[in-house]
């Protein structure tokens, strides 16, 4: 049982190109959701899904886009990589309201 | 939309002691749940505590407890008999009962002195 896997562990893309972070559950959740964390600071939503086919925008949304074909994957893509988007980013899952949330072990990317 | 805070961006505790972070909270909601991640240098997101805002009662796991006031929208972590392992980076989140998102707090390092 891998849980929540995230791929790559590390990146560093240049400016202006595009990339997708992958992120794949085999925990049959369905809530799923991406955050970015920048250095010393908390996790800030950028996008979640509450299932297949359904996706929706949290706080930081722009510069990213998500799609939900299956309940077991959630990637994350980027098209016109920025140095803003400098950051580590982390998959969640969970199966219920007051259950955990799942992580995954982070991908670190660097825009320079 | 909820927010989180975590007034404390720090904090130091020497080994054996007790320490307790603090956190805040803004809903309108009347249900929803908190918790209590910690996050060590490896980056891992570990669940340390959760409440359900219907129990009065305060959660604790081990040496890990919380006082939820319901009431000011406080939900502090106490952490008795500190340990060198402790050290990490601790974040508060809420979960509304009927929201998706999850959202957390800024953080606090916690700092265990030997």
């Amino acid at each position: 049982n891998a849980g929540v896997t995230q791929t790559p562990k590390f990146r560093i893309l240049k400016i202006g190109q595009s990339m997708t972070l992958q992120c794949t559950q085999d925990m049959n959740h369905n809530y799923m959701y991406w955050y970015r964390q920048d250095p010393g600071m908390g996790l800030k939503l950028i996008y979640y899904s509450v299932g297949a086919g359904i996706t929706d925008k949290g706080e930081v949304p722009n510069g990213y886009n998500v799609s939900r074909s299956t309940t077991e994957d959630f990637p994350l893509r980027l098209e016109l990589a920025a140095p803003s988007q400098t950051s580590v980013y982390f998959c969640a899952t969970l199966l219920w309201l007051n259950t955990e949330a799942f992580f995954g072990q982070g991908t670190r990317l660097t825009v320079v | 939309a909820q927010t989180v805070t975590q007034s404390q961006p720090e904090m130091s505790v020497q080994e054996a002691e007790t320490v307790t972070l603090s956190c805040t909270y803004d809903t309108s909601e009347s249900d929803y749940y908190l918790f209590w991640y910690k996050q060590p240098p490896s980056r891992q997101m570990i669940l340390v505590i959760r409440q359900e805002a219907y129990k009065q009662q305060n959660a604790t796991e081990n040496r890990f407890s919380v006082n939820f006031q319901k009431a000011a929208k406080s939900f502090s972590l106490k952490i008795s008999d500190s340990q060198l392992g402790d050290a990490a980076m601790y974040f508060c989140a809420y979960r509304s009962a009927s929201g998706n998102k999850l959202v957390f707090g800024a953080g606090t390092i916690l700092r265990v002195k030997s």
